[in-house]
């Protein structure tokens, strides 16, 4: 299953609202995972099942969506959040990453 | 959950092999798998594979699957990702993450190692 992620990069301000999109070639149902990773660092785990906020994540993350397209939403920008952010299906095997969304400062 | 710990970073030649291990401190990887990612220099995230860490049984990425061997002590509570006939492309960040004990849909990657970088070069 391919995912395709737009826009590969943008340019926010503090306080601003981003949002990610992620497209799946098949249907996933709702198993998709997003990602952030700062440089030189492993993933960490943000939103599971599509809308879940993993234990620690603030709540200006959310996401949203079904089938095969599906959102990262981060309200109210902080500076911490300038960051790399991926998508991932878990519905099949092999697991399949989107090529990522760079969010950088404005 | 425990972090993992992988092992420290490997320069190859082509050709050869390399072993990568995954050490969960503190928790054991018993009733888990174990996934391992990769991340080419600037590049996305690419899995290559899954582990069910008591049983051993093995799922991987077509494009690794015959050079790829993925592997689990249970008495060290440490997995093992070893990948042989190296390329100058398979240098990477390679992550071991914490995984659930099947490969059923709607598992994700909660514990992550700290990564270990390989380098492929004559």
């Amino acid at each position: 299953i391919q995912m395709t992620q737009s826009p590969s990069s943008l340019s926010a301000s503090v306080g601003d609202r981003v949002t990610i999109t992620c497209r799946a070639s098949q249907n996933i149902i709702n198993y998709l995972n997003w990602y952030q990773q700062q440089p030189g660092k492993a993933p960490k785990l943000l939103i599971y099942s599509t809308l879940s906020l993993e234990r620690g994540v603030p709540s200006r993350f959310s996401g949203s969506g079904s089938g095969t397209e599906f959102t990262l939403t981060i309200s109210n920008l902080q500076l911490e959040d300038y960051a790399t952010y991926f998508c991932q299906q878990s519905y099949s095997t092999p697991r399949t990453f989107g090529q990522g969304t760079r969010v950088e400062i404005k | 959950q425990a972090p993992l710990v992988q092992s420290g970073p490997e320069v190859k030649k082509p050709g050869a092999s390399v072993k990568v291990s995954c050490k969960s401190s503190g928790q054991t990887f018993n009733n888990y798998g174990v996934s391992w990612v990769r991340q080419a220099p600037g590049q996305g995230l690419e899995w290559i594979g899954w582990i069910n860490f008591d049983f051993g049984n093995t799922n991987y990425a077509p494009n690794v699957q015959d050079r790829v061997t993925m592997t689990t002590d249970t008495s060290t509570s440490t997995a093992y990702m070893e990948l042989k006939s190296l390329r100058p492309d398979d240098t990477a960040v390679y992550y071991c993450a914490r995984d659930w004990d099947h490969l059923g849909a709607g598992s994700n990657f909660v514990d992550w190692g700290q990564g270990t970088l390989v380098i492929v070069s004559a």
